[in-house]
């Protein structure tokens, strides 16, 4: 299983572009990265995904390293209403060969 | 808004009583998921269906029992629940989980919360 370690937590001010990093250090070669944020008392949302490289949308960019043995989101110009848990997940779920875990998760608190 | 509707919200059991907990998606994914997650933690995966048949049980005691009639629904089925068992609930479902592709997203629902007295 791909394990997972980022920040337990992160502060910021509003309008200030934050990163959050996130190890995964035995990812395997068909593992995707997936960035999800939660609310409390929420289920958690989609927020990005890639493989490799570079991948932006309008809310988030996530940049992977060649040795995809970590990424960061970036969320560009963060607001109030970011302040939420960001969990990094890494994996998926295959019927036969295994699953993804999520991790402890980065609380991120933006303020004014 | 949330493609993967989970009722009720709101749960409320004693130790002796049976309740069911339900989810829907219309999105047609073939795999559908129960998480439990406590207070500041992340949500632990307790079962995975794939094709209406289980594929990951995570081990979950007895009085937790998953039941998918069809491609589109999910029930948790609860039966002598223990004060500890008080979470959040959250369903989730995806597009596939067969072949060498994992893509990884899951979509949630709002989560059912249940506080067994």
């Amino acid at each position: 299983l791909a394990k997972t370690t980022q920040p337990i937590s992160m502060d910021s001010y509003e309008g200030q572009e934050v990163n959050i990093t996130c190890s995964h250090n035995n990812i395997a070669t068909n593992d995707y990265i997936t960035w999800y944020q939660q609310f409390p008392s929420q289920g958690p949302r989609f927020i990005i995904q890639g493989y490799k490289t570079k991948v932006t949308n309008e809310v988030a960019s996530l940049f992977i390293p060649a040795d995809r043995k970590s990424s960061t989101l970036s969320l560009p110009r963060v607001s109030l209403s970011d302040t939420a848990v960001y969990y990094c997940l890494v994996g998926g779920y295959n019927t036969n060969a295994g699953k993804s875990t999520f991790g402890d998760g980065t609380t991120l608190t933006v303020k004014p | 808004d949330t493609e993967v509707t989970q009722t009720p919200k709101h749960l409320v059991m004693g130790m002796t009583n049976k309740k069911s907990l339900k989810c829907e998606q219309h999105m047609g994914h073939r795999a559908m998921y129960w998480y439990k997650q406590k207070a500041k933690k992340p949500p632990e995966l307790m079962f995975v269906y794939s094709y209406e048949k289980l594929s990951i049980n995570e081990s979950v005691p007895s009085r937790f029992s998953p039941e998918c009639p069809n491609s589109s629904l999910l029930n948790l089925h609860l039966h002598a629940l223990q004060p500890e068992d008080s979470a959040l609930y959250l369903c989730a479902s995806s597009q596939t989980t067969s072949g060498d592709q994992n893509t990884g997203e899951l979509f949630f629902g709002e989560g059912s919360r249940l506080t067994v007295l």
